[in-house]
């Protein structure tokens, strides 16, 4: 069974500090891996993508890639109240997105 | 850019009554679609997708089924609804093997 593995959290930080989140995954034939946030209640909203080791910076959201490790991370830096969600990491498998369980975060003001 | 559509947004039916929830896209020809389900606190659970008109994997057997009769057009059906099928129904688009977008879901109340 492929699997991608997140902790449930909360993770809390302070307003302001960077929010680190992590997820390991299975399938070592995985290229492309994803991270969305979910608000309560609303649709997952994809953030970032990224397909090869290595970072990839989009504003305040950094991706990272170790796929020696089976590896993916998401730093969020200044995090902001408007942060606090749930992030869900992503691995394509054949035709389909292998999901995490998800992380909550919580952005402390 | 690809948009998605479902309808309705929210539902509330008995306990035996049939089911069918509609997802078309927009702004992508052939994409791969997807049905989704998230339980109240809980992750996704991916229960169809399609790589093309007529053509439906199961990924979990249950009392749903799905069908795609156009490119752009999803659609997630029961016979006879159970309360267990209570839930967050999402379908998601993804074109040429890329990025995979949602839509804004369907809750759906099963009393």
């Amino acid at each position: 069974q492929k699997e991608v593995e997140q902790n449930s959290g909360p993770l809390s930080v302070p307003e302001g500090a960077i929010a680190s989140l992590n997820c390991t995954y299975s399938d070592r034939g995985s290229q492309s891996f994803f991270w969305y946030r979910q608000y309560s209640g609303k649709s997952p909203e994809l953030i970032m993508s990224i397909y090869s080791n290595g970072d990839k910076e989009d504003g305040r959201f950094t991706a990272q890639l170790n796929k020696a490790s089976q590896y993916v991370s998401l730093l969020i830096r200044d995090s902001q109240p408007s942060d606090s969600a749930t992030y869900l990491c992503a691995a394509d498998s054949s035709y389909k997105l292998i999901f995490g369980s998800g992380t909550r975060l919580l952005v402390r003001p | 850019s690809q948009t998605i559509h479902q309808w309705p947004a929210t539902l509330v039916q008995p306990v035996g009554s049939p089911l069918s929830l509609e997802c078309t896209v927009e702004g992508t020809s052939n994409p791969n679609l997807y049905w989704y389900r998230q339980a109240a606190g809980r992750g996704l659970q991916l229960l169809f997708y399609s790589v093309g008109i007529g053509q439906i994997s199961s990924e979990v057997p249950q009392n749903l089924s799905a069908s795609r009769p156009q490119d752009r057009q999803f659609i997630l059906s029961s016979k006879k609804l159970l309360l267990s099928d209570s839930g967050f129904y999402l379908c998601a688009c993804r074109a040429n093997g890329g990025e995979q977008y949602f839509g804004p879901g369907t809750r759906l109340t099963v009393t």
